[in-house]
């Protein structure tokens, strides 16, 4: 299984709403990410997780909020989001953050839109 | 910082044509790795370069890790209309954090 999969493919949220975003892979990957993506920029990275605990926080406001319940799953936890938090939200994993081999697999997305 | 330059910023051509982009740092990178992201979906990673001077096909594509091993070079040759979508070169950050850094990318059109 070569595959980073996330739910839900789309979301529409209010800015009181609490929402979940989910991740999974089963590559036996011990590091996860989770990226954010404005159209027709590149992904900026949010967090990275690393043999489950939470190695780098770019500075992300507090109303994201990452959880690693084990190796293969992530989530990202959404409360009180602001208009300007739309975007595709991207998860990724690769063999691991000291690995020599860089390679990270994207996860198809979630379109989260924020009213 | 680390920046990576890539270019042209977008192309469009005919179905059939060869296409060639590029990515240029000021640093050093030991990693060159090229995505493609087609619209509304995650990037998908099509080659990745670890050894200088390095020249990989994945099918149609070709990417080379230049020798000063501050460039990259994407080819595709013969293209046709589902080569269209954005892609992105990137290259791992320093202090071996897992961080990578992205090129800004070529948003590719192929007119059938």
């Amino acid at each position: 299984d070569t595959e980073v999969t996330q739910t839900p493919k789309h979301l529409v949220m209010g800015m009181t709403n609490k929402k979940s975003l989910k991740c999974e892979q089963h590559m036996g990957h011990r590091a996860m990410y989770w990226y954010k993506q404005k159209a027709k920029k590149p992904p900026e990275l949010m967090f990275v997780y690393s043999y489950e605990k939470l190695s780098i926080n770019e500075s992300v406001p507090s109303r994201f909020s990452p959880e690693c319940p084990n190796s293969s799953l992530l989530n990202l936890h959404l409360h009180a989001l602001q208009p300007e938090d739309s975007a595709l939200y991207l998860c990724a994993s690769s063999q691991g953050r000291y690995s020599s081999y860089n390679e990270q697999f994207f996860g198809p997305g979630t379109r989260l839109t924020v009213l | 910082g680390q920046q990576l330059n890539q270019s042209p910023q977008s192309m469009f051509i005919q179905e059939g044509e060869d296409v060639s982009m590029n990515c240029t740092s000021s640093s050093i990178f030991n990693t060159w790795l090229w995505y493609k992201q087609d619209p509304g979906e995650g990037p998908v990673l099509l080659i990745a370069l670890y050894k200088a001077g390095e020249l990989t096909s994945n099918g149609r594509l070709t990417a080379q890790f230049g020798i000063t091993r501050k460039d990259s070079f994407l080819n595709i040759s013969a293209s046709i209309p589902s080569d269209v979508g954005i892609y992105f070169c990137a290259g791992p950050g320093s202090g071996n954090t897992g961080k990578l850094i992205f090129g800004q990318g070529t948003t590719l059109q192929v007119k059938p």
